[in-house]
């Protein structure tokens, strides 16, 4: 399978702890989108990564939150003292340049208890 | 911030009907992007969308991109069950973002 994937698929925490986010984009990719998104509404732009460089934040990106992408391949979102505003689904994407055309992950379903 | 937003927000219909979904925006957009959604998954590229007038077709759907790329529209004929899901448009903008309209849940009941 040459598609983004993303892991875990769903995680549960309890308020306060700390959890990680894994997203494998398609390999020959430079680019790697972090969405949000609620129930009911569009995905919401987090960050994005062109290789290693984080080039951009949204404000919506707080300080508990930190997105890596060490080698230019996988990236990792972490979130630190969760919050149970933070129940959402972690959507991981990626394209070849920008302003290309994106492909999704499966998402990551997080809920803080 | 939506920049995006779409309309209807939901839709129900019976098979075998037409349908259209509205993306508008006072930004204009180098591209623009039309996905669907089912629960618990990701969003699966349909189509881009670059040139202003634009029109694609893609079997049952067609979309077009208006003249002036601030909105786009999604035409389905003959609706069938399995069109059923959360329809989104995503634009590209000047900068790097992607920013995604507000989405149409569609239901197509047999």
């Amino acid at each position: 399978d040459t598609g983004v994937s993303q892991d875990p698929r769903h995680k549960i925490t309890k308020r306060g702890q700390n959890v990680t986010f894994r997203c494998d984009p398609i390999s020959e990719h430079n680019r790697l989108y972090w969405y949000r998104q609620t129930l009911g509404q569009g995905p919401e732009f987090l960050t994005y990564f062109q290789n290693e460089a984080q080039l951009e934040k949204s404000r919506l990106l707080s300080d508990r939150f930190s997105a890596e992408r060490p080698k230019g391949s996988f990236s990792t979102l972490e979130i630190q003292r969760t919050e149970q505003g933070d129940s959402a689904m972690y959507l991981c994407a990626s394209s070849f340049w920008a302003g290309n055309e994106q492909f999704f992950g499966p998402g990551t379903r997080l809920t803080v208890l | 911030t939506q920049l995006l937003e779409q309309s209807p927000q939901f839709l129900s219909i019976q098979e075998g009907e037409n349908l259209t979904v509205y993306c508008n925006s006072s930004s204009v957009f180098s591209s623009l992007q039309w996905y669907r959604q089912e629960p618990g998954e990701g969003p699966v590229l349909l189509v881009t969308v670059v040139t202003g007038g634009e029109v694609k077709k893609l079997k049952r759907l067609t979309f077009q991109f208006g003249d002036a790329r601030k909105d786009s529209s999604l035409h389905i004929t003959a609706a069938q069950p399995g069109d059923t899901g959360l329809y989104l448009c995503a634009g590209a903008g000047t900068g790097n973002q992607f920013y995604f309209g507000t989405g149409t849940s569609l239901t197509v009941i047999p």
